[in-house]
């Protein structure tokens, strides 16, 4: 089985910074890496799939990049409603998830 | 607009049996796999289960094989979970999602708001 590292599992940033959360996988995974966000409470939502590809009616300071072993996903300029956790996934495996918090 | 609504989660004692719903709209329910995806409190996502189009395939996580069964039925645009032998370590929100299969699971498109599943004495 393919194993997911995601990392850090926790972060604090302030409104406006970038932020960036990494995922490793054990073996090639081509650009199959998906990324969601999760509010409290809340269903998870998929913001990324396919590594770089923004799903439909996610704004555009979330991005992704990656392929092979090793992708990340980036917030530009942090919003307050940013605040979740977020997880990447490939196939049926989700990474531990990186919680962010408004410093 | 995808809708997922799941229901029939509550509390149960170990050993026990539940069956969970998920009803579909808003799209052809019959064209895409299905899956089940659990939360325990305070922890990350685990998938637990889908189901071809048709039925005719099902995969399990390997701590649910041989107690949970998922099915479907096209008819009424429904997902199913039944749930048997529950353990504590069952207690989760379930969710249902909807995912994009090309060969293999590629991603979750759609998910519903969650039934929460409590296994305890």
């Amino acid at each position: 089985d393919i194993q997911m590292t995601q990392s850090p599992s926790s972060l604090s940033a302030s409104v406006g910074d970038r932020v960036t959360i990494t995922c490793q996988a054990s073996q090639d995974i081509n650009n199959y890496l998906n990324w969601y966000q999760q509010k409290p409470g809340k269903a998870p939502k998929l913001l990324i799939y396919d590594a770089s590809n923004l799903e439909t009616g996610v704004p555009s300071r979330f991005s992704g990049s990656g392929s092979g072993t090793d992708f990340t996903f980036t917030i530009n300029s942090l919003q307050p409603e940013d605040i979740a956790t977020y997880y990447c996934q490939q196939r049926i495996t989700f990474g531990q998830g990186t919680r962010l918090e408004i410093k | 607009e995808v809708q997922l609504v799941e229901s029939g989660g509550g509390l149960v004692q170990p050993g026990g049996s539940l069956r969970l719903s998920c009803a579909a709209s808003g799209f052809t329910f019959r064209n895409y796999w299905m899956n089940w995806v659990r939360q325990a409190p305070g922890k990350g996502l685990e998938w637990v289960a889908n189901i071809k189009q048709d039925g005719s395939d099902k995969y399990y996580v390997d701590s649910v094989k041989g107690r949970f069964t998922i099915s479907r039925d096209n008819a009424k645009n429904s997902l199913y979970l039944q749930m048997n032998s529950l353990r504590v370590e069952d207690t989760a929100v379930y969710y249902c999602a909807r995912s994009v299969v090309v060969t293999v699971t590629r991603y979750f498109q759609h998910w519903g708001q969650g039934t929460l599943v409590t296994v305890s004495s």
